[in-house]
């Protein structure tokens, strides 16, 4: 079964700095996806950056960029330039394709903190 | 283009009472999921449906918990005899055919009391 770790329940960074969030996952699949999700104290969730794991090339949205070790089955967020408005939980998402869908298996979260 | 939307927001039952849940996807959308989230904890699997088929419903408690996504209407999670357990906030997604990501409402928050 396909699991997903978040080992980091709680961080803290400055404001401007940068600050990596950790997940590793666990799957026999070769073909997947991978997520970062923010949910702030709103609850909605909202999708921050996805990785196809065919693809080498690490991906890139703006601040947020993310580190992918297919082999160590290892999937980071790096947020730069860290914002007051980044403050929120943080979900690494793992999802397999099958019957044209799939569902999403989460972390944990960590809860990020941004300090003025 | 509304986006997923979930009603109602909040709900309030007593204990034994039944809890009904809607979800209308995003426009286009075919495929919808529901996820449960305890406090303090991350998104659960549920159950995934296509119009008129449960496709996967490994998450689903076997018993007291069913749900619907009929040809005409939203999907419906159901919760019968509800219990002190059963409060959470329920998040619906949708996503197209072979999309790779899931588009989120914005959660039904259940309180059992």
């Amino acid at each position: 079964a396909q699991t997903v770790t978040q080992s980091q329940p709680e961080m803290s960074v400055q404001e401007a700095e940068t600050v990596t969030l950790s997940c590793t996952y666990d799957t026999s699949e070769s073909d997947y996806y991978l997520f970062w999700y923010k949910q702030p104290p709103s609850r909605q969730m909202i999708l921050v950056i996805r990785q196809e794991a065919y693809k080498q090339q690490n991906a890139t949205e703006n601040r947020f960029s993310v580190n992918f070790q297919k082999a160590a089955k290892s999937f980071s967020l790096k947020i730069s330039d860290s914002q007051l408005g980044d403050a929120a939980m943080y979900f690494c998402a793992y999802r397999f394709l099958y019957n044209q869908g799939g569902k999403l298996i989460f972390g944990q979260g960590t809860e990020l903190s941004v300090k003025p | 283009n509304a986006g997923v939307m979930q009603n109602p927001r909040h709900l309030v039952r007593r204990r034994g009472q039944e809890a009904r849940l809607r979800c209308s996807p995003m426009k286009g959308h075919s495929h919808v999921y529901w996820y449960r989230q305890l406090p303090e904890e991350g998104l659960k699997f549920m159950v995934y449906l296509q119009k008129e088929n449960i496709i996967d419903e490994s998450g689903m408690p076997k018993e007291r918990f069913s749900a619907e996504f009929p040809k005409e209407g939203p999907s419906i999670l159901r919760i019968q005899q509800v219990v002190r357990g059963d409060s959470a906030a329920y998040f619906c997604a949708s996503s197209p055919p072979l999309g790779s990501g899931h588009t989120f409402g914005s959660g039904t928050r259940l309180t059992v009391v």
